[in-house]
C-alpha cells in the first residue's frame, strides 16, 4: 500500500522560510492528486492552510503558499512567524478515490 | 456558516461497535457538491481518514483500505445528519474521532472532535 511522506520535523529561524514536503513511497505528487495542507496546534481540529495544489481559503495569510517541486507537494511558509510553531499534515487523493494522511511534520520556530 | 456537531459515547467495550453521529446545520446532507467525512487521530496513528458519503443522485460511500471490512458510514436524511459506525474495536481504534465536510476538495468545516477510548 502507497504511504505518503513527510519529514517528522524541521526547524526554521523566525523571519526564514521553510518547505515542507508530501510525497508518495511510489510514485510521483501531482495536481491530479488535489493535496491539501492542515496546520494543526494541541487539542484543536486541523486548520486547512491550503487545498487543491496552491489555493488558500480565504483569512489564510499569503505567506503559506502550495506547489507541486519535482515529484512531491510542497508548502512554503515565508517570513516565519513564532506562532507557526505547529504541526503540519498533508492529504493526498488517492487514484482509488480515498484519501491518505501523511504523518505530518512538527514544525519549530527558533 | 455551517456547523458540524458531533454526538456518541466516549468509552466502548473491545469488541463492540462504535457509534457516533454527526449533525450539519447550514448545508445539507443532500449537497451536490459536499462528502461527508469521518476522520480520527491517535498518537500511534497520526491523522487517518476513515471514509465519507456523499450524494450525487445517489448515495455514494468510500472506505479507507484499513477499515473497510469494519466500517459504515451513512446518512440520516430526516435528521440532516451521518453517522460512524466501527465494529469489532479494539484499544487500538481508541483516538479523536472527527466529522469533516469536503467541498469542492477543501476540508473547510469540522466537528469538535469526540474522545473514544476502547477498554473493558
Amino acid at each position: 500500500q502507497t504511504v505518503v511522506t513527510q519529514e517528522p520535523s524541521f526547524s526554521v529561524s523566525p523571519g526564514g522560510t521553510v518547505t515542507l514536503t508530501c510525497g508518495l513511497t511510489s510514485g510521483s505528487v501531482s495536481t491530479s492528486y488535489y493535496p491539501s495542507w492542515f496546520q494543526q496546534t494541541p487539542g484543536q481540529a486541523p486548520r486547512t492552510l491550503i487545498y487543491s495544489t496552491n489555493t488558500r481559503p480565504s483569512g489564510v495569510p499569503d505567506r503559506f503558499s502550495g506547489s507541486i517541486l519535482g515529484t512531491k507537494a510542497a508548502l512554503t511558509i515565508t517570513g516565519a512567524q513564532a506562532d507557526d510553531e505547529s504541526d503540519y499534515y498533508c492529504v493526498l487523493y488517492m487514484p482509488s478515490a480515498i484519501w491518505v494522511f501523511g504523518g505530518g511534520t512538527k514544525l519549530t520556530v527558533l | 456558516q455551517v456547523q458540524l456537531q458531533q454526538s456518541g459515547p466516549g468509552l466502548v467495550k473491545p469488541s463492540q461497535t462504535l457509534s457516533l453521529t454527526c449533525a450539519i446545520s447550514g448545508d445539507s446532507v443532500f449537497s451536490n457538491s459536499a462528502a461527508w467525512n469521518w476522520i480520527r487521530q491517535s498518537p500511534s496513528r497520526g491523522l487517518e481518514w476513515l471514509g465519507r458519503t456523499y450524494y450525487r443522485s445517489k448515495w455514494y460511500n468510500d472506505y479507507a483500505v484499513s477499515v473497510k471490512s469494519r466500517i459504515i458510514i451513512n446518512a440520516d436524511t430526516s435528521k440532516n445528519q451521518f453517522s460512524l459506525q466501527l465494529k469489532s474495536v479494539t484499544p487500538e481504534d481508541t483516538a479523536v474521532y472527527y466529522c469533516a465536510r469536503d467541498r469542492d476538495w477543501n476540508y473547510d468545516y469540522w466537528g469538535q472532535g469526540t474522545l473514544v477510548t476502547v477498554s473493558s
